[in-house]
């Protein structure tokens, strides 16, 4: 969805080098997802935020971090790259939701990384 | 954790032929949802199941949630070329706040 944009689309470093991904929204949505994936792994879930002072840790958040800077606005930080870092990321937003019904996420475009 | 499991991992069909795909929680699930990624996009969202018992159906695709809210299963009946992509299901489960993907169904149709 054009709501949700990530840059860059496309990068290649080098090992210990750090990367910033970022990612951003216009759909309003209070909730923001760094997911990560690899070709037979499905889609990882790396770090998620419920609005802009909430930041929790996803399933494989070692090696990452993130920043929430606004309700729009997410960014992962890999800060010493290696190669196996190298995979396709993708963001996603979601709306807060009824209780206890989670709403659909949104993803956006992805970003290609590569770590050589 | 929670985890998800999805299978198969590919299937090749004949356009006409239908196509399921099953999913698996090791945990209940407060809901199920799908999606699909054609080859180099992203994934979009197909639809949630929320009660036990549940089907859906838009079009071709028919969506099931299991009594027990542990397994769900997305039906293709009669593929086209159009069906071609990964079908991923995302569940929640019961005291979970986050959705876990399985590891998707990856479907060739051939013409």
């Amino acid at each position: 969805d054009a709501d949700v944009t990530q840059t860059p689309r496309n990068r290649i470093t080098k090992t210990g080098k750090r990367i910033m991904l970022e990612c951003s929204q216009t759909k309003g949505h209070d909730r923001m997802y760094w997911y990560r994936q690899d070709p037979g792994l499905g889609l990882r879930l790396i770090y998620y935020s419920f609005d802009v002072k909430d930041i929790n840790k996803g399933e494989i958040s070692d090696g990452y971090s993130v920043s929430r800077q606004a309700q729009a606005k997410f960014s992962l930080s890999l800060e010493s790259a290696i190669p196996n870092q190298t995979a396709l990321y993708f963001c996603a937003t979601s709306d807060r939701g009824l209780a206890d019904r989670y709403n659909e996420q949104f993803f956006g475009p992805g970003t290609r990384l590569t770590v050589l | 954790g929670q985890q998800v499991m999805q299978i198969p991992q590919y299937q090749h069909v004949q356009e006409g032929e239908d196509f399921t795909t099953y999913c698996n929680s090791s945990t209940t699930l407060s809901n199920i949802q799908w999606y699909k990624q054609r080859p180099g996009g992203h994934p979009v969202f197909l639809i949630q199941l929320v009660k036990s018992g549940e089907v859906k159906k838009q079009k071709r695709l028919t969506f099931q949630f299991g009594e027990a809210k542990k397994n769900s299963s997305l039906h293709i009946t009669a593929t086209q070329t159009t069906d071609v992509g990964t079908y991923f299901c995302a569940g929640r489960g019961s005291g979970y706040s986050t959705l876990t993907f399985g590891k998707g169904t990856m479907l060739l149709v051939s013409p």
